[in-house]
Formats: structure tokens, C-alpha cells, sequence
């Protein structure tokens, strides 16, 4: 059973748009909601993590927005970028017996078309 | 500081076949975890450790082997190598403290015929 569920698969962006990931998730134990970028031949990267005790939280450029009565949470790029151009995972752990353990998304593959 | 290191970053094996992936932090960390990717199937864990001396089986751990002998290694082995493990696989730690911040390594793509 596939604990986080997200979407697009792939996602092509103009230069300057605006890039959306989604995710879902069913565990109601999950309080953390991290997103990692993986370039090309590279490990994954933590890019910005939220908590639900807020509903939106911006680094930059990045934005999380998340729906905790739907259990919902999303990735905003704005102005998107060429160098942008990554994979995209989200994932949630929570309080339990094993604290850290993460689990992901499927992947969003993101191009940002110059 | 070199972070997570992963060896071999390339390996082929035949059917059958064994072999050792090693995976060095030097954060000093206490958590380990092995990860395969997959395309279209994102980040499975395989399995992970919570301290030297400790194994925990992860969400795809058949066929799979792992020891956390000293803190800042955890090696994960294949006894019979399937075409199935065909994949890359990546080596990650964690400071219990931090929740879910993962620091991973850059990968082994393995190949079995």
C-alpha cells in the first residue's frame, strides 16, 4: 500500500511559470512533510520540509501548502528555472517506533523548458 | 567533509552472483537506511539501522542483507544476485533527532544479467 501518493509523473514547465506537485497522504500519524530534488546521476536533497502545525511555509522561490483536514500537501515553484529541471519526491514520516524513517512519493520529473 | 559515500558507484553482476555494497557517513550519524529507486517507483527503503549493532527490514528487504558493524558503515549484500535487483541503490543517514532530513549518498547502479 502506497502510503504517499503523488502527482503529476511528469510535469513540462515554461521559463518564469509556475511549477505544482502534488501529494496525498492517509496516515494521520505523519507530522513531517519534507521535499527532495534529485538531479541527474545524484542522491536526493532535502529542498524545504513543513510540519502541520502551519499551512504554508517559503524558501525562496519554493513554497509547501498544506491541507491538513485533507491531508494534502503540494510544492510551489515560482518563476520556474531551467536549472529547476529535477525530479521531485515528496515524503512523510511521523512519531512511531522507528523515528526518521521516510517514506516517498513516486516522483515528479519536472522540465523547465528555456 | 566528505558526507555519505557509496561503494562501487558501477557494478554488473550474472544471475546468481554476490556482492557488497558499502556505504560510509561521516556526520556520525545514528541512523542508516538503504534505499532502491526505481523508475516510475520512487524511493523504496530496503533496510535500515538505528544504531550500530541494529537491523531493521524496510519495505522490499527479499534477497537482501545487511550489517551495521561499526557506526559510520552499513553494508548491504546480495547473497544470489536476480535480475529483479537490477536498480540503483542509495545509502542514507539521518540524526534521530532531525525527523525525516535524510543526507544521501550519490548512488550504486547495479546490473544483473
Amino acid at each position: 500500500q502506497q502510503q504517499v501518493k503523488q502527482s503529476p509523473q511528469s510535469l513540462i514547465v515554461q521559463k518564469g511559470g509556475i511549477s505544482i506537485i502534488n501529494c496525498a497522504y492517509e496516515n494521520t500519524a505523519f507530522d513531517y512533510f519534507p521535499w527532495y530534488q534529485q538531479f541527474p546521476g545524484k542522491g536526493p536533497a532535502l529542498l524545504i520540509a513543513i510540519r502541520p502545525d502551519v499551512s504554508e511555509k517559503k524558501e525562496g522561490r519554493f513554497t509547501i501548502s498544506f491541507n491538513k483536514s485533507a491531508k494534502q500537501f503540494s510544492l510551489h515553484i515560482m518563476d520556474s528555472q531551467p536549472g529547476d529541471s529535477a525530479t521531485y519526491f515528496c515524503a512523510a514520516s511521523g512519531r512511531g517506533s522507528t523515528l526518521g524513517r521516510l517514506y516517498f512519493g513516486r516522483g515528479t520529473q519536472l522540465t523547465v523548458w528555456p | 567533509n566528505a558526507g555519505v559515500t557509496q561503494t562501487p558507484k558501477f557494478r554488473v553482476l550474472k544471475t546468481g552472483q554476490s556482492m557488497t555494497l558499502l556505504c560510509a557517513q561521516d556526520m556520525n550519524h545514528e541512523y542508516m537506511y538503504w534505499y532502491r529507486q526505481d523508475p516510475g517507483m520512487g524511493l523504496r527503503l530496503i533496510h535500515y539501522s538505528v544504531g550500530e549493532g541494529t537491523t531493521a527490514k524496510g519495505e522490499v528487504p527479499d534477497g537482501y542483507n545487511v550489517s551495521r558493524l561499526k557506526k559510520q558503515n552499513f553494508l548491504l549484500g546480495l547473497e544470489s544476485a536476480a535480475p529483479s535487483q537490477t536498480s540503483v541503490y542509495f545509502c542514507a543517514s539521518s540524526y534521530p533527532t532531525r525527523g525525516g532530513e535524510l543526507f544521501f549518498g550519490e548512488g550504486s547502479r547495479l546490473t544483473v544479467l
